[in-house]
């Protein structure tokens, strides 16, 4: 089975601190994708890599970025963190663009106080 | 971009009952379209699709429908238990898989199966 690794279960930080979330998988998937979930909004996509050192804008980009230097990981970075970026973030893989299933991290719970 | 609305927002049903939960999307252009089920503290997973060239599909106790020309499908599941429980979402893309525009998910739907 596939496994999507999330760093964090939990994390607290503060309003303006910069922010790394890391997503690591062991299946060689070409494509990597940050997800946002909050509630009654569903899941919003904010960037996805299709390849190392590639990455493309999803619905959210705004005061997000990403990194992808090796292909098993794909690091999510909040420059200076906001409370309204307070949210589930979840990353989620697929083998390619032919295959359809997503396999998503169990997620991470942040809150910017 | 596409847009797609998922209804109801929650889901109460008997154990054993059957449920249904609905999507409609607006992007005439969409021809992929996934079920995902989410347990309490765990990501998403996907638990059925279907393509656009197929009217219905069905895996055990759980069955997707699609109707193209009035842009909305549904997920069926019957005799439902109580690891049914959890919220679930639909989406859309023109391509499987999202391609580079990437899946559209609606709000997600809570099924909570009452003993």
């Amino acid at each position: 089975d596939v496994k999507v690794t999330q760093s964090s279960r939990y994390l607290v930080k503060r309003t303006g601190e910069k922010v790394f979330l890391e997503c690591v998988q062991d299946m060689d998937h070409e494509n990597m994708f940050w997800y946002r979930q909050d509630p009654g909004l569903g899941l919003r996509l904010i960037y996805f890599s299709y390849d190392v050192k590639m990455k493309e804008k999803g619905d959210i980009p705004e005061g997000y970025s990403v990194s992808r230097e090796k292909k098993e990981r794909f690091s999510l970075i909040l420059e200076s963190a906001s409370t309204n970026q307070t949210s589930m973030y979840l990353c989620a893989t697929q083998f390619s663009w032919t295959y359809e299933k997503l396999f998503f991290g169990s997620g991470t719970q942040l809150s910017v106080l | 971009g596409e847009n797609v609305e998922q209804h109801p927002s929650t889901l109460s049903v008997q154990e054993g009952d059957s449920a249904v939960i609905k999507c409609t999307y607006s992007d005439s252009a969409s021809n992929y379209f996934p079920w995902y089920k989410q347990e309490l503290g765990k990501g998403p997973q996907l638990i059925i699709d279907i393509r656009s060239n197929v009217g219905e599909k069905k895996d055990q106790r759980i069955a997707v429908t699609l109707n193209k020309t009035a842009k909305h499908f549904s997920l069926h599941i019957t005799e439902t238990q109580p690891e049914d429980s959890a919220v679930y979402f639909c989406a859309a893309s023109k391509l499987p898989g999202g391609g580079a525009d990437g899946l559209t998910f609606g709000k997600g739907t809570h099924l909570i199966i009452q003993p």
